[in-house]
């Protein structure tokens, strides 16, 4: 089955600065990288999602990229901001929403 | 804005006692996934269903945990009895094939003294 690997586990850096979390996956069949920011005591919720047909997606100050001969896909936030502050989630799967397998998650502190 | 609905948001019991979680997924949706989070393990798997029919429940503990859909707009998420190990986040989340990706609940926190 796919495994997915994050990193760095805990990430802080400064307002305005950018933050970049990496993931690797194992399976080369793969074809759905989602990304999920869960605040405290919320829910994670999909912040951006890149297909394997594509090698970057941008949505305001969010990007992530997908490289597949090195299976491997960042998250990328630029002029971070305080809210910005979370755990962030990448996932990767390839039968649909059958068997998408989480990384382990970046605590992303953004300190004013 | 459709969402996923979960009960109890909190559970606070006793070790030995029986817990059910519920949970409602999205009109439309037919796959449904429990998650369990703690602070050290992430987002864990538990199972998951599609059409109502468990597909794979391999990341639960069959000897206490249970997971069950009586009809399309209901899953359950039962342990008996519960330990204090069980405390946790336990996350429902639905999806379907047109949508390729999850939608979660908002968790229901439950502490096993």
């Amino acid at each position: 089955g796919e495994n997915v690997e994050q990193h760095p586990s805990t990430l802080s850096v400064q307002e305005g600065d950018s933050a970049v979390i990496k993931c690797t996956y194992s399976d080369s069949a793969s074809n759905y990288f989602p990304w999920y920011k869960q605040e405290l005591g919320k829910r994670p919720q999909l912040i951006i999602d890149i297909r394997s047909n594509v090698g970057e997606k941008k949505d305001q100050r969010i990007a992530v990229t997908l490289n597949k001969t090195a299976k491997h896909f960042s998250l990328h936030i630029t002029e971070t901001q305080p809210e910005d502050s979370a755990v962030y989630f990448c996932a990767a799967t390839y039968e649909g929403i059958n068997d998408m397998r989480f990384g382990a998650g970046t605590r992303l502190t953004v300190k004013p | 804005d459709a969402r996923v609905t979960q009960t109890p948001r909190h559970k606070v019991t006793e070790m030995g006692q029986e817990v059910t979680m519920r949970c409602q997924p999205i009109l439309g949706h037919n796959t449904v996934f429990w998650y369990r989070q703690t602070m050290m393990q992430g987002l864990e798997l538990l199972a998951y269903f599609r059409n109502r029919a468990p597909l794979d429940d391999s990341g639960m503990p069959k000897d206490r945990f249970s997971a069950e859909m009586p009809d399309a707009t209901l899953a359950t998420l039962k342990i008996q009895p519960s330990e204090p190990r069980d405390s946790a986040v336990y996350f429902c989340a639905s999806g379907s094939r047109e949508t390729d990706t999850q939608y979660f609940g908002p968790g229901t926190r439950l502490t096993v003294l």
